[in-house]
C-alpha cells in the first residue's frame, strides 16, 4: 500500500488548507483501514487530526473538530483534508496514513508534505 | 482531556538496553489500548516498530520489543546501535477511530 500527499505548500492566514492523499496498491473501499491525517509542526510531536471510513463516517480530534473536514472519493481512490481557517500555528508537515481497524495502529504512511501558513 | 505521556529524552550506551515508557495522565495502560510504537528520524515519516502491545512490524529487528510494564506500555531496545538514535512515539487507541500520540522520546546513543 502506497500513500502520497499532494496540495499547496503555502497557504495564507484565514484561508483554507486543502490536501489530498492518493492511495495505490490497495483500495480505500476497505474495511481493514480507516484513512487518517496526522500533522507535525516543525520541531514538535505528532498529532492525529482525524480519520474517515470508506463509508464516509468521520472522526476528528476534539481540538480541531470545528475547523476540519475529511472526505473520501472512492472513484479516485483518494481521501482529502480541509482545515479552515488557518493560522501560522497550523504550519506543519502533514502525513496521510492508514489506521488499522483491528490493530488500531498507523501502519502505512505517506512521505509527508510541508504546508506553511504565511502571508 | 486524557494525555499520553512519554519521557522527553533518554540516553543509552552502544550495546546497552533501554526501556521507554508510554503512560496515561489518568489511569493505567493495558493491551486494550492497543499500544503501538514508531521510530522517526529527521526528515522522514515515522516507521512502525510495534503494534498491539508486542507485535513487531515486518522487517523490525527482534532487539525491539514491546510490553506492558506496571501501568504503562513499554518499548525495550536490547543491544542499542548508533542508528537507533531517533525520536520514538507511542500511540494509544482511546476510541472513536483516533489514535492519540504521546509527546515523543528523543533517544541518544552515546
Amino acid at each position: 500500500l502506497l500513500l502520497q500527499e499532494s496540495g499547496p505548500g503555502l497557504v495564507k492566514p484565514s484561508e483554507t488548507l486543502s490536501l489530498t492523499c492518493t492511495v495505490s496498491g490497495g483500495s480505500v473501499n476497505s474495511d481493514s483501514y480507516y484513512w487518517a491525517w496526522i500533522r507535525q509542526p516543525p520541531g514538535k510531536g505528532l498529532e492525529c487530526i482525524g480519520s474517515i471510513h470508506y463509508s464516509g463516517t468521520t472522526y476528528y480530534t476534539s481540538s480541531l473538530k470545528s475547523r476540519v473536514t475529511i472526505s473520501v472519493d472512492t472513484s479516485k481512490n483518494q481521501f482529502s483534508l480541509k482545515l479552515s481557517p488557518v493560522t501560522a500555528a497550523d504550519t506543519a508537515v502533514f502525513y496521510c496514513a492508514t489506521l488499522g481497524s483491528s490493530t488500531w495502529n498507523f501502519d502505512y504512511w505517506g512521505q509527508g508534505t510541508l504546508v506553511t501558513v504565511s502571508s | 482531556q486524557t494525555v499520553v505521556t512519554q519521557e522527553p529524552s533518554f540516553s543509552v550506551s552502544p550495546g546497552g538496553t533501554v526501556t521507554l515508557t508510554c503512560g496515561l495522565s489518568s489511569g493505567s495502560v493495558s493491551s486494550s489500548y492497543y499500544p503501538s510504537w514508531y521510530q522517526q528520524t529527521p526528515g522522514q515519516a515515522p516507521r512502525t516498530l510495534i503494534y498491539s502491545t508486542n507485535t513487531r512490524s515486518s522487517g523490525v529487528p527482534d532487539r525491539f520489543s514491546g510490553s506492558i510494564l506496571g501501568n504503562k506500555a513499554a518499548l525495550t531496545i536490547t543491544g542499542a546501535q548508533a542508528d537507533d538514535e531517533s525520536d520514538y512515539y507511542c500511540v494509544l487507541y482511546l476510541g472513536s477511530a483516533i489514535g492519540v500520540f504521546g509527546g515523543g522520546t528523543k533517544l541518544t546513543v552515546l
